[in-house]
């Protein structure tokens, strides 16, 4: 199993609803970071949380990390077709003494328009 | 402005070629990342470097080399390639510190490879 769990592993919503993807960790994420890629493209970056209990907004998507910082939630509000595309979260779990990013398994976001 | 240029957005390649995927940044970043992605699985570390002839294996590092001999350039190799090597390759580079604020990674836009 992976270190970082993503769910749901697919998502098909509707244009104009909200949905949440979750991130979890059995470890203490040192930095949680969140990605999206368009299908067969490099990932572009979304946003990056580091507190305990720290949220970030852009647009209408708002990450938050947890106190414990072991999940992290990534809700989109009112979904539009442009934010279709596969949602990684990454973070290192602090495994090595180097700087080493672990990913989640994705999320597969579609919307319906 | 693009800062992780990946050499070849397709390769196809045979059994058994030793292949090269090269890797540049010009953010003069010291760490390096080489991942490969596959439906299901997500992104797996297959190496990274956090200097210049330095590296460490990721997750899966089995069948699969790799070269710092400069810092801006970060190549992946695979000794002798087989058709379950075939994926998505993405390679990542990232400033120093990576447990301090504001420090991202920025990605390549991926080599697709295909071994046949």
């Amino acid at each position: 199993s992976q270190e970082l769990e993503q769910s749901p592993q697919s998502l098909i919503v509707q244009e104009g609803k909200n949905l949440t993807i979750n991130c979890t960790s059995s470890k203490t994420l040192y930095g949680l970071y969140w990605y999206k890629q368009k299908y067969g493209e490099g990932l572009i970056f979304l946003m990056m949380l580091q507190k305990g209990g720290e949220e970030k907004s852009h647009e209408k998507i708002t990450a938050k990390l947890d106190e414990k910082k072991q999940q992290s939630s990534l809700h989109i509000t009112a979904s539009q077709p442009s934010h279709a595309g596969i949602y990684l979260c990454g973070a290192d779990l602090g495994n090595n003494a180097g700087n080493m990013l672990t990913f989640g398994g994705g999320t597969r976001l579609m919307v319906k328009p | 402005d693009v800062k992780v240029t990946q050499s070849s957005r397709y390769l196809v390649k045979r059994t058994g070629e030793k292949v090269f995927l090269e890797c540049v940044q010009d953010m003069d970043h010291e760490n390096m990342f080489w991942y490969r992605q596959d439906p299901g699985l997500g992104l797996r570390l297959i190496y990274f470097s956090y200097d210049v002839k330095m590296k460490e294996k990721g997750d899966i590092p089995e069948g699969y080399s790799v070269s710092r001999e400069k810092k801006e350039r970060f190549s992946l190799i695979l000794e002798s390639a087989s058709t379950n090597q075939t994926s998505m390759y993405l390679c990542a580079s990232m400033g120093p510190g990576f447990r301090a604020i504001n420090t991202e990674a920025f990605f390549g836009q991926g080599t697709r490879l295909t071994v046949v």
